[in-house]
């Protein structure tokens, strides 16, 4: 079975530049997370997706951060303008529920420059 | 608030020693709690769920143990492997809901 798919894998970008990382979460999940993950701050819920819809976005740390899931089987996190702050391994997760255990992708390492 | 704490951040054993991990939270009113292990590069694997009603849970040679009345929860490995190593992160859920706090996990070397 396919599990969660992440794409770029990796990603490096200068400042400024707009980012969109994208997931393709596990057929028939309906909940999916996006996750960023730092040595100084961890691993960080940044948005909970149920049915598609936004149900918790509280983790997003800036108006500059932005994620959509135009259907079930794709979502996007856009990051406008970039800095490098955001330099940061972010992970996907999708769930069969929002209480059940969420399977991850394998990330994306993004670098800004 | 809810904190999720583990030690040490960093661990190596010879191979075949068994081990123990812990992780401790300061809020005991748990939905239940989760062993992760993160590989290099890798997304994070779930290993053991335990709900706040269980004492513990076993798979092969892990056996996760949860004590929410001192906010503790234990990973021990049996007869540890190189294949073992790997960064080990524990997570608790506050309620029945999506959303998970991390410890900052342990990072397992077993040396051959």
């Amino acid at each position: 079975d396919a599990g969660v798919i992440q794409s770029p894998r990796h990603e490096v970008t200068e400042m400024g530049q707009e980012v969109t990382l994208r997931c393709k979460p596990i057929s028939g999940h309906n909940s999916l997370f996006w996750y960023r993950q730092t040595m100084m701050r961890g691993l960080e819920l940044l948005i909970y997706f149920n049915n598609n819809v936004p149900i918790d976005d509280s983790g997003m740390p800036e108006d500059r951060f932005s994620a959509k899931m135009p259907n079930a089987s794709f979502s996007t996190l856009k990051i406008q303008p970039s800095e490098p702050r955001d330099s940061a391994v972010y992970f996907c997760a999708s769930s069969f529920q929002g209480n059940q255990p969420q399977h991850f992708g394998d990330g994306t390492r993004l670098s800004i420059l | 608030k809810q904190e999720v704490t583990q030690i040490p951040a960093a661990l190596s054993v010879p191979e075949g020693e068994n081990l123990v991990l812990n992780c401790s939270f300061t809020d005991s009113a748990i939905y239940n709690l989760q062993w992760f292990r993160q590989d290099p590069g890798k997304g994070l694997t779930s290993l053991l769920l335990i709900q706040s009603s269980q004492r513990e849970q076993t798979s092969g040679r892990l056996n996760a143990s949860l004590d929410k009345s001192s906010g503790r929860s234990t990973l021990y490995i049996a007869a540890s492997q190189p294949g073992d190593s790997a960064t080990y992160l524990c997570a608790v859920s506050v309620d029945s809901s999506y959303k998970l706090i991390f410890g900052s996990g342990t990072r397992l070397l077993v040396r051959p």
